[in-house]
């Protein structure tokens, strides 16, 4: 199985400030990554899928980048309702998810 | 639009057999894939099963004896079946339709929280 070691598991920024997520993959998943957020109470909601392509309607603050087995997942210019824990994804071979990142305002 | 809406028992007592069902809107079981994921108070996310358009499934290895993955198109409703319930089963359960496009998960449910306890 295939796992994914996400980094940091909480981050603390301030508003306005760039965060940068991590994932790492066991193995090469071939851009095989998806990202996730998910506000408390609610279900994920996509953001980012072949590790760099912006789901429809997603802020164009958020963007994904990686290869082989190291992604990362950007916002720019964070906002309040960007206040959420994030998810990566592996779907190159079955699915497994990161151990998620909460990320609150400093 | 496209939605999609868990319903289940709520609780369960251990070692008894959970029934959810994700009933769908908006699009077609026939034509996309839908998985079952859940989720422990405070924890991530682990995927479970799906079934697709062509109507195989796939499960979750660890998971895989204690599971089935059905669907009823006329209801565009999909099942999930789990037996041998135990405490750590107690969770959120969400299902999430896979796109045509890929295999990630692009609408997802509002979730049930099933507890296993007696």
């Amino acid at each position: 199985d295939i796992q994914m070691t996400q980094s940091p598991a909480s981050l603390s920024a301030s508003l306005g400030e760039t965060v940068t997520i991590e994932c790492r993959a066991s193995e090469d998943i071939y851009n095989g990554l998806a990202w996730y957020q998910q506000k408390p109470g609610k279900s994920p909601q996509l953001l980012i899928y072949n590790a760099n392509s912006l789901h429809t309607g997603v802020p164009s603050r958020f963007s994904g980048s990686g290869s082989g087995t190291q992604y990362s997942l950007k916002i720019n210019s964070l906002q309040s309702e960007d206040v959420a824990s994030y998810f990566c994804q592996q779907y190159y071979d079955y699915w497994t998810f990161g151990g998620g990142t909460k990320l609150e305002l400093k | 639009q496209v939605q999609l809406k868990e319903s289940g028992p709520g609780l369960v007592q251990p070692s008894r057999t959970l029934s959810l069902t994700c009933t769908v809107s908006g699009f077609s079981l026939t034509s996309y894939g839908v998985n079952w994921v859940r989720q422990p108070p405070g924890k991530g996310l682990e995927w479970i099963a799906a079934i697709w358009s062509g109507g195989s499934t796939d499960y979750n290895s660890a998971l895989k004896s204690r599971l089935s993955i059905s669907r009823d198109t006329s209801k565009s409703q999909v099942l999930l079946k789990m037996n041998s319930l135990q405490t750590e089963d107690t969770a959120m359960y969400f299902c999430a339709r896979s796109p045509l496009t890929g295999d990630y998960f692009d609408y997802w449910g509002q979730g049930v929280m099933v507890t296993v306890s007696s």
